[in-house]
């Protein structure tokens, strides 16, 4: 079955840093990867899709690396914002047509 | 464009009400998706339809049923409440079933069951 886990769950950095968020997956069978964001009471905003075959996919100040053979993706944020603050999620998807979440990592960007 | 939309956006019900969450998207996708969020157990998927007139059982079916009505449009219907089944429910769609397609997500809909 397939795991999907994000550490650390919190994370808080002051403006400017850069955020570096992590995914790892247990079943390294996948056909993508996708991280999303999630504002407090909303719904999951789609940044990155990145496909099995892929290493990495960039979205302005975003990039997302995938390495299939470790189980693991990261998210880049550069130079991070307040309002960057939010919950990132990732999710893979393997066969079934299921996308299998991680629990997510909550992120807080101080001024 | 106003993407994924669902209706209502909170609810309370009383053990053993039936209610139906409406979710339509305007991206004219073919798949749809209906997943629900709790605290600890992250996202699971309830139910999902690969194209108009299909439907398939995800990973927590029990208790639910939906319809896809048209393109537009996939319904979740509770048909007998239970206290489990309190949960932030999110309707996703995407262009396909293929690897390159992204999910997009509704605002969800906030369900209560007393």
């Amino acid at each position: 079955k397939q795991e999907v886990t994000q550490i650390p769950a919190a994370l808080s950095v002051p403006e400017g840093e850069n955020l570096v968020l992590n995914c790892s997956f247990t079943d390294s069978a996948i056909y993508n990867l996708q991280w999303f964001r999630q504002d407090p009471g909303k719904g999951l905003t789609s940044l990155l899709l990145i496909q099995s075959s892929q290493r990495e996919q960039t979205s302005g100040r975003l990039n997302a690396s995938l390495d299939k053979s470790s189980g693991r993706s990261t998210l880049y944020i550069a130079a991070s914002q307040p309002g960057d603050s939010a919950t990132y999620l990732c999710a893979v998807k393997a066969a079934g047509n299921k996308l299998t979440f991680g629990g997510g990592t909550r992120v807080l960007v101080k001024p | 464009n106003a993407g994924v939309t669902q209706t209502p956006k909170f609810q309370v019900l009383k053990t053993g009400q039936s209610m139906t969450l409406q979710c339509a998207q305007d991206m004219n996708h073919n798949s749809m998706y209906w997943y629900r969020q709790d605290p600890g157990m992250g996202l699971r998927l309830i139910y999902y339809s690969a194209s108009e007139g299909t439907t398939d059982k995800g990973e927590v079916p029990n208790g639910y049923n939906v319809s896809r009505l048209n393109k537009r449009e996939f319904s979740l219907r509770l048909e007998s409440a239970a206290p489990s089944q309190t949960s932030v429910y999110f309707c996703a769609s995407s262009g396909g079933l293929a690897d390159y397609n992204e999910q997009f997500f509704g605002p969800g809909t906030r369900l209560t069951v007393l």
